[in-house]
């Protein structure tokens, strides 16, 4: 198993900022990927986080908006730019072996709200 | 590409009843299915998962799912409800496709009635 760490746990920002937020594994993990979840809403993925060369984006999300960096297996940040109230959410870093039938597990969420 | 269907976004149960949360899925290959709990203001915690073999998978606190093929679907139950099952559940699907992320469903709150 892998236990997943996330800083910070709670921030409120102001609108027209950037946040990062750190992701730290306790082992190491061949896949990465920030999810975000809108309040009251299930996981959508933003993209995966590959080690060092530049995240796989999802449709609608893009990387002037939301930079990944991993620097190695156990590490990644996500940085949410240029806030606005809709950028309120949980962002949920994510971590497990190559295998599409391999666990993933998931770090307690980063919870961003947006002023 | 896969796909997850979750029907019923509140499923309400008495203490001590059974628990039974849908989930159907959509894949052009052979699936992994996995359930996944959350609880008020946390992460996700992993309850059970099929991957290959038996059908029927027994995950941690009580619950387990079965996988049926001819139905597309992956029910989560449990015998008899407690307080504590109260939570947000998701049911979530992979595939050997390259695409390596899970898919997520829409979630089931279950609330747990005294």
């Amino acid at each position: 198993s892998a236990v997943i760490s996330q800083k910070p746990s709670r921030d409120i920002c102001q609108r027209g900022t950037s946040l990062t937020i750190q992701c730290q594994v306790d082992s190491q993990v061949t896949m990465m990927f920030w999810y975000r979840q809108q309040p009251g809403q299930s996981l959508t993925l933003i993209a995966t986080a590959n080690q060092g060369s530049e995240a796989t984006y999802e449709s609608g999300f893009v990387i002037d908006k939301f930079p990944i960096s991993r620097p190695n297996l156990t590490f990644s940040t996500l940085t949410v730019s240029n806030m606005s109230p809709e950028d309120s959410s949980i962002y949920l870093c994510s971590g497990g072996g190559t295998g599409a039938g391999n666990t993933i597990y998931f770090g307690e969420g980063s919870w961003l709200t947006v002023v | 590409a896969q796909s997850v269907t979750q029907l019923g976004s509140h499923v309400s149960v008495s203490e001590g009843a059974l628990v039974l949360l849908r989930c159907n899925y959509s894949s052009s290959v052979p699936p992994y299915l996995f359930w996944y709990v959350q609880y008020p203001n946390q992460g996700l915690q992993l309850l059970l998962k099929y991957t290959t073999g038996a059908t029927l998978v027994k995950g941690i606190n009580g619950f387990e799912a079965e996988f049926k093929k001819s139905e597309t679907s992956f029910h989560l139950t449990k015998p008899s409800a407690h307080m504590s099952d109260a939570a947000e559940y998701f049911c979530a699907v992979s595939a050997d496709t390259g695409r390596r992320a899970l898919t997520f469903g829409s979630g089931t709150r279950l609330q747990v009635q005294p």
